[in-house]
């Protein structure tokens, strides 16, 4: 399995500041999304970056994705306290005709105002 | 959340016990998905759907079967539920020619058995 891993686990910070979280994955991919889920909820899909991309912008979101390394980070800017909660990564090899997607194991964000 | 529920949202069972957790959609989407989300693990493919009839193992498929016999209805079935099938299971669907597109989740259904 080619299972991302995230780090930090968790990550706890305050209203206004920026939050990074990071993902690796271990063998090539066609795109890169990241996830979000509420509490009790299921997941939300937040952006995607190709392959071929190095860095993607939707909103206050930036993620950058990095092929030699295997890695990509997700960074929110002045974060608010609607922003926690856990954040996946998920790769999809795309060599399969059609999407399958492997998670990473998730980043818990807390924001307190 | 593109129409997606997941009945029903909580189970208790017993070990032994056959379930089915069903998973409908109104979007029309071709792709559809059963994952199953345990702490340490993110979340994992149970089985797949490529079509009505057309169906697949995902990562962890051991002990569980899926059905889909219509375009909107996914069925999960634990035939002989064990402890260690205690989850969070999710559905998610996908539209249909979209390789490089996102994956729509339903709200879950927690399973715990006894």
């Amino acid at each position: 399995s080619q299972q991302g891993e995230e780090d930090p686990q968790a990550l706890s910070i305050q209203e206004g500041e920026n939050a990074t979280m990071n993902c690796s994955y271990k063998t090539s991919i066609n795109n890169l999304q990241w996830y979000r889920q509420n509490s009790g909820r299921g997941l939300v899909h937040l952006i995607l970056i190709r392959s071929n991309e190095r860095e993607k912008h939707s909103g206050r979101l930036r993620v950058t994705l990095d092929t030699s390394k295997k890695s990509s980070s997700l960074l929110i800017t002045a974060s608010r306290a609607a922003d926690t909660a856990s954040y996946f990564c998920a790769t999809d090899s795309g060599n399969t005709g059609f999407q399958k997607l492997v998670f990473g194991t998730g980043t818990r964000l807390l924001v307190s105002p | 959340d593109a129409g997606i529920t997941q009945s029903p949202r909580h189970k208790v069972t017993e070990t032994g016990t056959p379930v089915t957790l069903r998973c409908h959609q109104t979007e029309n989407h071709r792709y559809m998905y059963w994952y199953r989300q345990d702490p340490g693990h993110g979340l994992r493919l149970i089985h797949y759907s490529y079509g009505v009839k057309d169906t697949d193992k995902g990562e962890v498929s051991d002990g569980y079967s899926v059905s889909r016999s219509k375009t909107e209805d996914f069925l999960l079935t634990l035939e002989s539920a064990t402890s260690s099938q205690t989850s969070v299971y999710f559905c998610a669907t996908l539209p249909p020619g979209a390789l490089t597109d996102t994956q729509y989740f339903g709200p879950g259904t927690r399973l715990t058995v006894l």
